[in-house]
């Protein structure tokens, strides 16, 4: 079956960066787009924004272009979510998920990233 | 302020049937992008509940349904059970923003 397997929590100070993995399993790696969206205690989701792990190509929603990063390692069929110049309203929980067909059909269990001085 | 549209909570006793809205604009549902639903129970990741606006992933009930028309779309459940206390969004594409979801819903079955 699909999994995402995400890494563990992470307390940052603020203007700090943090990367957080996604490691894929139960399917074929480079089938398909694997996306993230955040979720603030009590808020909605907010979506950071994509990667190809066939090509690497990557696309962001533009409130987070030029502060985050989303890359992959097919060897171990893995991608990363780098966001950097951390600040408080960054506090969240991470998610990666796989995309088909527009939807989120499978997720991550989630990081907490909390930001605090 | 999300770019989708939907009542910030709803209620129904078991049984009953609620429905809740997502409402966008010309440039995301109005422009024929399909609208997916997830369900989310506490302290726990979404889950894909309707895709491609009325279709449903394997192993979710038929109790739960999905429609659109126009700018809008909208996620019905029927017989209501206490298990289905959680928050629901919609998510849909948008042709400058990529990727656009609801504020979320939160269902209360009283």
């Amino acid at each position: 079956q699909v999994q995402l397997v995400q890494s563990g929590p992470e307390v940052k100070k603020p203007g700090a960066s943090v990367k957080v993995s996604c490691k894929a399993s139960g399917y074929t790696f480079t089938s398909h787009d694997l996306n993230w969206v955040r979720q603030a205690t009590g808020q909605g989701l907010e979506w950071l924004g994509w990667v190809n792990p066939n090509s690497g190509n990557a696309g962001y929603a533009r409130k987070f272009q030029g502060r985050v990063t989303m890359t992959r390692d097919t060897s171990i069929t893995t991608v990363y979510m780098e966001l950097s110049s951390l600040r408080s309203e960054d506090t969240a929980v991470y998610y990666c998920a796989r995309k088909i067909d527009n939807a989120y059909d499978s997720w991550g269990q989630g990081t907490l990233v909390t930001v605090s001085s | 302020q999300s770019v989708l549209t939907q009542p910030p909570s709803v209620s129904g006793a078991p049984g009953q049937r609620v429905s809740i809205s997502c409402t966008g604009s010309s440039s995301n549902i109005g422009a024929n992008y399909d609208v997916h639903w997830y369900q989310q129970l506490p302290g726990t990741a979404p889950k894909l509940l309707i895709y491609g606006n009325n279709k449903r992933p394997s192993g979710v009930p038929d109790r739960f349904s999905g429609s659109k028309s126009g700018t809008s779309a909208s996620l019905a459940i029927t017989g209501l059970q206490v298990d289905d206390e959680a928050d629901y969004y919609c998510q849909s594409q948008d042709n400058s923003l990529f990727v656009v979801f609801g504020g979320g819903t939160r269902l209360t079955v009283v």
